[in-house]
């Protein structure tokens, strides 16, 4: 079985600094990795996956995250925020070739201007 | 395109109550798999369809069943309805060889149970 954590609840910023989400997660098989976003009141929107290749993977909305192995953790960054980046962001795992993945907690980024 | 829809939007019932929620899937994907969202919580996986058969489930009760129909749209069925069953419902379509790397969310429906 595969688990996730997502070390912060919530990550405050000021709007166009950098920030980084961090995500660690446990599994004994070969893995695929993926961020989502979820504004209020909305559903999922998958940000970026890892799935094999680069460990650096580049995302939708200028986001980037690290597949790190040997750290299995896979920390999703942006280099200068916006407000509208305010939201829910959920690291989540699935074993290679699975249907299912298992979610963190997620991580409240909140941008003040 | 319209993506994955759900209906309705917002839900309330009362305790041992039943209730059913609707998904369509976005065009081209044959596989639904339904989640929970409790307040502050990352989703949890239910079950998924697939060839109108329930694939996979998750630790869920069988209070909670599904359905898919020929055209790929899927129904959650929640029976005697607990208070813990208040959440948000996410349905996600997929492609069934193309795994969780396919697979779109819809907006999900609201359920609170009184």
């Amino acid at each position: 079985a595969q688990s996730v954590t997502q070390l912060d609840s919530q990550v405050p910023v000021f709007e166009e600094a950098p920030v980084e989400l961090r995500c660690n997660y446990s599994s004994s098989v070969s893995v695929y990795l993926f961020w989502y976003v979820q504004y209020p009141n909305q559903g999922l929107q998958l940000l970026l996956k890892y799935l094999s290749g680069s460990t650096l993977v580049k995302g939708i909305n200028g986001f980037e995250a690290e597949f790190n192995k040997s750290q299995t953790s896979f920390h999703l960054r942006k280099p200068s925020v916006h407000i509208s980046d305010t939201a829910e962001y959920f690291c989540a795992v699935s074993p290679g070739g699975s249907y299912i993945p298992t979610f963190g907690r997620g991580t409240s980024l909140i941008v003040h201007p | 395109d319209a993506g994955v829809t759900q209906s309705p939007t917002h839900l309330i019932k009362t305790r041992g109550q039943q209730v059913t929620l609707r998904c369509s899937p976005k065009s081209g994907h044959d596989t639904v798999s339904w989640y929970q969202q409790a307040l502050g919580q990352g989703p949890q996986f239910i079950f998924q369809y697939y060839e109108e058969e329930e694939r996979q489930r998750g630790n869920f009760p069988d209070r909670f069943s599904g359905h898919q129909f020929p055209n790929y749209s899927s129904e959650l069925n929640v029976n005697a309805l607990l208070l813990g069953d208040s959440a948000l419902y996410l349905c996600a379509s997929s492609t069934y060889r193309g795994g969780a790397d396919t697979q779109y969310f819809g907006p999900g429906t609201r359920l609170t149970v009184l």
